[in-house]
């Protein structure tokens, strides 16, 4: 299993600029997380689904992040319009519904905005 | 929600064995307690959960105290590739069969040579 691929690993762009990142989820996972990194506030999660149905986006900072899950193997996280304060790491993370709800993280995409 | 408390780093040689700590007070019944550890530059990795009983497993062993208060991660011979941040961190009831994961601070931990 290739795990949870995210893509781009690394992005470098404008303040103004839309920045879309990502992710396909682990194969048979029902749920897939977005989680940003960032040295002041630690890993926080931004939004969750389950079987492609937002569930609770409480953790999105501003109406500038929205996300999607058109499909069971494809999410999308988008930064409109992106300001410098929204460099972080983004993590994708999917989960199956079985068991005790471990979840397996992707690489991340390290974001800069300048 | 159920909150965990873990000292911001701890030190080891290599080769010896790692005892990481975390106080749980308030976890409810259902709660799940789980380890992920994250090394530099890379996403965070699960290592370990349990519920009431301690675990192994190739990577670990997991010990909860009876009373489900405090748990400890133990690392039975600490290698240079272990150094990273460990979290612990308790699955919040109401979540469906998947719990959220609310990560704090976690423990730095290096590992000498």
């Amino acid at each position: 299993d290739a795990g949870v691929i995210q893509s781009p690993r690394h992005e470098v762009t404008e303040m103004g600029q839309e920045v879309t990142l990502r992710c396909k989820p682990i194969s048979g996972h029902d749920y897939l997380f977005w989680y940003r990194q960032t040295m002041m506030r630690g890993l926080e999660l931004l939004i969750y689904f389950n079987n492609n149905v937002p569930i609770d986006d409480s953790g999105m900072p501003e109406d500038r992040f929205s996300a999607k899950m058109p499909n069971a193997s494809f999410s999308t996280l988008k930064i409109q319009p992106s300001e410098p304060r929204d460099s972080a790491v983004y993590f994708c993370a999917s989960s199956p519904s079985t068991g005790s709800g471990t979840q397996y993280f992707g690489p991340g995409t390290r974001l800069t905005v300048l | 929600d159920a909150k965990t408390t873990q000292p911001n780093s701890m030190e080891s040689n290599e080769e010896e064995p790692v005892h990481l700590p975390c106080n749980h007070s308030t976890i409810s019944g259902t709660d799940y307690i789980h380890w992920y550890r994250q090394l530099p530059s890379q996403g965070p990795e699960y290592v370990i959960h349990g519920l009431t009983s301690n675990v192994n497993n190739r990577m670990a062993s997991l010990a909860i105290a009876e009373d489900r208060k405090s748990s400890t991660l133990i690392l039975h011979r600490a290698t240079l590739r272990d150094a990273a941040v460990y979290y612990c961190i308790l699955t919040l009831p109401g979540s469906g069969n998947t719990g959220k994961l609310i990560f704090g601070q976690g423990t730095t931990l290096q590992v000498k040579p």
